[in-house]
């Protein structure tokens, strides 16, 4: 299957500061990326739904201008947490699609905690 | 709306077989997405069932009836490593994942 690398895996930071997470498709073009959220013992959440060059598409109830999404490229996209609280700290996952396919393809993961 | 169902968890035993239903309800419907997650890891596929039948690979196989709203992940030869949490995802018409809360299946000895 295609392959996602979704940096960093781990991160810590402290209250009032923002983090990035980037997820990069390495060997197929990512047209639609999208961005979840994961709170122990839950489902995954879905935040948000990015196509490459256009807007990110946000759920009901997050905040566009909490978690900045950019797909700048058909390889890269990244998510900032800006001005991030305890109450942000999740696991967060990137997948990323390609033009026509069904399925799509899951980074890593990013184990955010804000201290 | 749209929802999924799966049970919250099952426990099984090594060497045996174990079946995780899940029933959907979406608008629209474009397959059924079967994944499998450790703890503190993201998902990993393990079947899309778009059609109705059986879908057989090793020791997993998938089950879809689309009239049912119906789909099911058949392990067979429990192993250890298999104990994770099993999630099931719909597809609507907007080919947007409806994502279930994950089956915790439990492997004993």
């Amino acid at each position: 299957g295609a392959v996602v690398s979704q940096h960093p895996s781990r991160v810590i930071c402290k209250s009032g500061t923002s983090v990035k997470i980037e997820c990069r498709s390495l060997d197929f073009q990512a047209t639609t990326m999208f961005w979840y959220r994961q709170f122990p013992k839950q489902s995954l959440m879905l935040m948000a739904t990015s196509n490459e060059g256009s807007k990110a598409t946000y759920e009901q109830g997050v905040e566009k201008d909490k978690f900045l999404i950019n797909h700048a490229s058909l390889t890269l996209s990244t998510l900032t947490v800006t001005s991030a609280h305890p109450e942000d700290s999740s696991f967060y996952i990137c997948s990323a699609k390609g033009q026509g396919d069904t399925e799509a393809f899951f980074g890593q993961g990013t184990r955010l905690t804000v201290v | 709306g749209q929802n999924i169902d799966q049970p919250t968890e099952m426990t099984a035993t090594e060497g045996a077989i174990v079946q995780i239903n899940c029933t959907y309800q979406t608008s629209g419907f474009n397959g059924l997405f079967w994944y499998q997650q450790h703890a503190g890891e993201a998902p990993t596929f393990l079947s899309y069932n778009v059609l109705d039948g059986l879908e057989e690979k090793g020791r997993f196989s998938s089950f879809l009836s689309r009239s049912k709203g119906y789909s099911y992940l058949l392990l067979k030869e429990l192993q250890m490593k298999d104990s994770a949490s099993y999630l099931c995802a719909a597809m609507d018409s907007n080919y947007q994942l409806i994502w279930g809360a994950g089956t915790k299946l439990i492997i004993k000895p």
